[in-house]
């Protein structure tokens, strides 16, 4: 168990540039979600995918963003023309799910992207 | 799923417990009290869970009352490294985070 990795840990980018994260789950987990976290704030949900099928996105994920989970493994979330507003640091987590099991969150350190 | 109230900050003594508090009043009959914790610069981390009977694991104890609209979280020797922001979250069991609201938490401070 190499724990959830997340990369790149930072990123800096000009306003209007498109940026991609990826993140690692561990393995043989089956569920993986994206969440925004700004400054004193908890994580905000983004959306999630149960093995590859992306099953949920929230409002606050605009056309802008895009996420993907091929095969079931890794994932990368992309978005398109950054805003000011994107800044944030990104959380991946994943899970393993099945029946009715208590979920647990396995969550990677974060990118944390500054757009200028 | 049901939303969640803590204080904004605590202070506790090294070596002493601390006592965490959490709101969920409007918490329902089929949903479970999660707490995780976000060290400096690292994801949340899960804790511990209950439904209604008080749980004990390695890292900390959860005390949930008998009419389940509170909880709270004891690190019985805290010590400097369980400086953190702890989250109390509910969501029912079966289904995914994606409606579970993480608060802004409460940020423990442990002082020496």
């Amino acid at each position: 168990d190499t724990g959830v990795s997340q990369n790149p840990r930072h990123k800096i980018t000009k306003r209007g540039q498109n940026v991609t994260f990826r993140c690692d789950p561990i393995s043989e987990h089956n569920r993986l979600y994206w969440y925004r976290q700004t400054l004193g704030q908890g994580p905000e949900f983004l959306t999630y995918f149960q093995n590859e099928a992306q099953l949920e996105k929230s409002r606050l994920l605009s056309d802008r963003f895009s996420a993907e989970r091929p095969k079931g493994s890794f994932s990368t979330l992309e978005i398109q023309r950054t805003e000011q507003g994107d800044s944030a640091m990104y959380l991946c987590a994943s899970s393993l799910v099945f029946a009715s099991t208590n979920e647990k969150l396995f969550f990677g350190s974060g990118t944390q992207l500054s757009v200028l | 799923d049901a939303k969640t109230t803590q204080p904004p900050s605590m202070d506790c003594a090294e070596g002493r417990a601390a006592n965490l508090p959490c709101n969920h009043s409007t918490i329902s009959g089929n949903e479970y009290v999660y707490w995780y914790r976000q060290i400096h610069s690292q994801g949340p981390q899960y804790i511990i869970h209950g439904l209604k009977n008080n749980e004990t694991n390695e890292m900390a104890s959860l005390i949930i009352t008998e009419d389940r609209k509170s909880s709270t979280l004891i690190l019985p020797h805290a010590t400097l490294r369980d400086t953190a922001v702890y989250y109390c979250i509910v969501r029912v069991d079966g289904t995914s985070y994606d409606k579970v609201i993480f608060g802004p938490g409460t940020s423990l401070s442990v002082i020496p």
